[in-house]
């Protein structure tokens, strides 16, 4: 069964950094892109970026580019979503996806359960 | 980036109805447009990807259309568990753009 599990909630100061995880099994972790995605509360969803744990590969919107880091760590078949210097807007709930392929379409067909990071002061 | 728009931005509906949600690209993405179904609390769901292909385990009375800039999502016979937010996404280019969403709830 494919799952991806996301770490648990964080709250942080602003300022302070983070380091948020996802963890996929149930499917080669290195074959699939991992997607992240942001839902601030109440709103929409924001595709944020992309990375192929086989390569480190990613694309990053440019609305999110500069603002957080991916990397993978293929050993434990870890993604992860990184900030250097949170701000209170980062505050929001993060969702992890992987990114699978029917030909030259790409969709997000499995979800992390997601992970709220509040920023407060 | 390319921009997605949906309509209506809600609606209300009775169980049993027909219900059609538009989704606009700001240019042409072909067929590469993906719908996902978001209850509250939970992360989304993938329900039809390519424009018409239904995801495994998703109820037949959901289906989609559309080419170009213009698609559409039905659900046909609305069921009590359809009550929640869709959203389009867009394939064809990264970032792989989502629409704003609608939100269906009961009438």
């Amino acid at each position: 069964e494919v799952q991806l599990v996301q770490s648990g909630a964080e709250v942080r100061k602003p300022g302070e950094s983070l380091k948020i995880s996802c963890h996929g099994s149930g499917y080669s972790f290195t074959n699939y892109w991992i997607g992240w995605v942001r839902q601030m509360a109440g709103k929409g969803l924001e595709w944020m970026a992309i990375i192929h744990p086989g390569d480190s590969d990613t694309r990053s919107s440019p609305s999110f580019q500069g603002q957080v880091t991916m990397s993978a760590d293929q050993s434990i078949s870890t993604a992860y979503l990184q900030w250097s210097s949170l701000k209170a807007s980062d505050t929001a709930m993060y969702y992890c996806a992987r990114r699978s392929r029917d030909g030259s379409y790409y969709y997000f067909d499995y979800w992390g359960q997601g992970t709220l990071v509040t920023v407060s002061s | 980036d390319i921009q997605m728009t949906q309509s209506p931005s809600s609606l209300s509906a009775s169980i049993g109805d027909r219900v059609t949600i538009t989704c606009r690209a700001s240019q042409s993405i072909s067929k590469y447009v993906n719908w996902y179904q978001q209850k509250p609390g939970k992360a989304p769901q993938l329900l039809i990807y390519a424009t018409s292909s239904l995801q495994s385990g998703v109820p037949s009375r959901f289906s989609g259309s559309g080419s170009g800039t213009d698609f559409t999502l039905t659900i046909t016979s609305l069921q009590p568990a359809d009550f929640a937010t869709y959203y389009c996404q867009q394939s064809y280019t990264t970032p792989d753009t989502f629409g704003p969403g609608t939100k269906v709830d009961i009438k």
